[in-house]
């Protein structure tokens, strides 16, 4: 069946590197994808998407790559800060994955 | 603020006990969602309206029973709840179910079943 997910549940960096959370799906037909971002007690909140038409977009401090051929996309965090911590999910859009949770050391 | 708003924020139950959630949009969306949040588990969608119709009904079990009166009120009627329903129950909004949405969350309604 289809399913979304994560190669790691937890992300340690540095505050200042940047972060890169990978996550693969299994539908080849899939073409849109959104990242949410979750932090304690809140629910998730959408960070950036991509259409399959597409293999890279970026936003504020954010990008996002797609591999049709290998069915994976990453988000990439630019000069990671302290409030980047929390629970990063990709979606597909209503199928999520497992999440990864992101520490960020000061 | 996502203007999705959900109550109550925290919900203590019995298995014999009835209860609702609701959960408010104020974006002008068309289309509104429960999933549930478990613990090391990814979210699970259970419902999906769409226009005030369900589209959708995720093999969920009957003791979920969903309602949506117009576009911006969606409950969660639980009855008979059993333990393993503890978890944070997201309402979600979007202006369709199709083409390219993104989804906007309330801040869910922890749930514990004793």
């Amino acid at each position: 069946g289809e399913s979304v997910g994560l190669h790691l549940p937890t992300l340690s960096v540095q505050e200042g590197d940047n972060s890169i959370i990978n996550c693969a799906y299994s539908n080849s037909a899939s073409d849109y994808f959104i990242w949410y971002k979750q932090e304690s007690g809140k629910g998730p909140q959408f960070i950036i998407d991509i259409r399959s038409n597409m293999d890279k977009r970026q936003g504020q401090r954010v990008t996002v790559l797609l591999n049709k051929t290998v069915k994976h996309l990453s988000l990439q965090i630019a000069a990671t800060q302290p409030g980047d911590s929390a629970v990063y999910f990709c979606a597909e859009p209503l199928i999520f994955g497992a999440g990864t949770r992101l520490f960020v050391k000061a | 603020e996502t203007g999705v708003t959900q109550t109550p924020r925290h919900l203590v139950m019995g298995m014999t006990n009835k209860k609702s959630l609701k959960c408010e949009q104020h974006l002008g969306h068309n289309a509104m969602y429960w999933y549930k949040q478990s613990a090391k588990k990814p979210l699970e969608l259970m419902f999906v309206y769409s226009l005030e119709e369900r589209v959708e009904n995720n093999s969920v079990p009957s003791r979920f029973s969903p309602e949506c009166p117009n576009s911006s009120h969606l409950f969660l009627h639980l009855h008979t709840l059993q333990p393993e329903d503890s978890a944070l129950y997201l309402c979600a909004s979007s202006q369709g179910t199709r083409d390219y949405n993104e989804q906007f969350f309330g801040p869910g309604t922890r749930l514990t079943v004793l």
